[in-house]
């Protein structure tokens, strides 16, 4: 079946810096994509959300890109700090369709001090 | 936090047995789903439920199963445990199905 997938497992930044995690998505239909933070022994927490009739919007810190064109999808968090350590999901919905949450493998985000 | 509640945190099963984890919806939500997440994976979509009846079902076999009561909370019932069952299973409560998911903190389950 179609899946998330994601560019870079890892991706180290220093405290201050700006973190880009990026999303590829395979189904054209999604019109519906969320970008969840998962820290050690939690379950995935809400950052933000996108419908497919957007391409930009931003939340306090973060601001997640859609471009529907080559199905990509990102996060830009600002100012990273140490507290954003953690793996970072984008998931994927036939929002219309009313189909579950498809989720990528995540990214794991590493704040250098 | 969430509002969204399991039971137990952590659980150890041996092949073969049976096992029930628990879940407590957020508040006014009256959609619950379950996901399964592998060590290093993503969450991986089990079935959902709304108004009591299952709303969808992800590629997992019969012997995992579910309930959702009159007060919305839900449980998840796995038979006959096989090793690969052994996983952080996530329970999240929304308002519609594909709407943005409040997920709990887990159990974990190990199956020795």
């Amino acid at each position: 079946g179609e899946s998330v997938g994601l560019h870079l497992p890892t991706l180290s930044v220093q405290e201050g810096d700006n973190s880009i995690i990026n999303c590829a998505y395979s189904n054209s239909a999604s019109d519906y994509f969320i970008w969840y933070k998962q820290e050690s022994g939690k379950g995935p927490q809400f950052i933000i959300d996108i419908r497919s009739n957007m391409d930009k919007r931003q939340g306090q810190r973060v601001t997640v890109l859609l471009n529907k064109t080559v199905k990509h999808l990102s996060l830009q968090i600002a100012a990273t700090q140490p507290g954003d350590s953690a793996v970072y999901f984008c998931a994927e919905t036939l929002n219309s369709g009313n189909t579950p949450l498809v989720f990528g493998k995540g990214t794991r985000l590493s704040v250098i001090a | 936090e969430t509002g969204v509640t399991q039971s137990p945190t952590h659980l150890i099963k041996t092949r073969g047995q049976q096992v029930t984890l628990r879940c407590s919806s957020q508040s006014g939500h009256n959609t619950v789903s379950w996901y399964q997440q592998a060590l290093g994976q993503g969450p991986q979509f089990i079935f959902q439920y709304y108004r009591e009846e299952e709303n969808g079902r992800g590629n997992f076999p019969p012997r995992f199963s579910g309930l959702q009561f009159p007060n919305y909370s839900s449980e998840l019932n796995v038979n006959a445990l096989e090793l690969d069952d052994s996983a952080l299973y996530l329970c999240a409560s929304s308002l519609t199905m594909s709407e943005k998911l409040f997920f709990g903190s887990g159990t974990q389950l190990s199956v020795l």
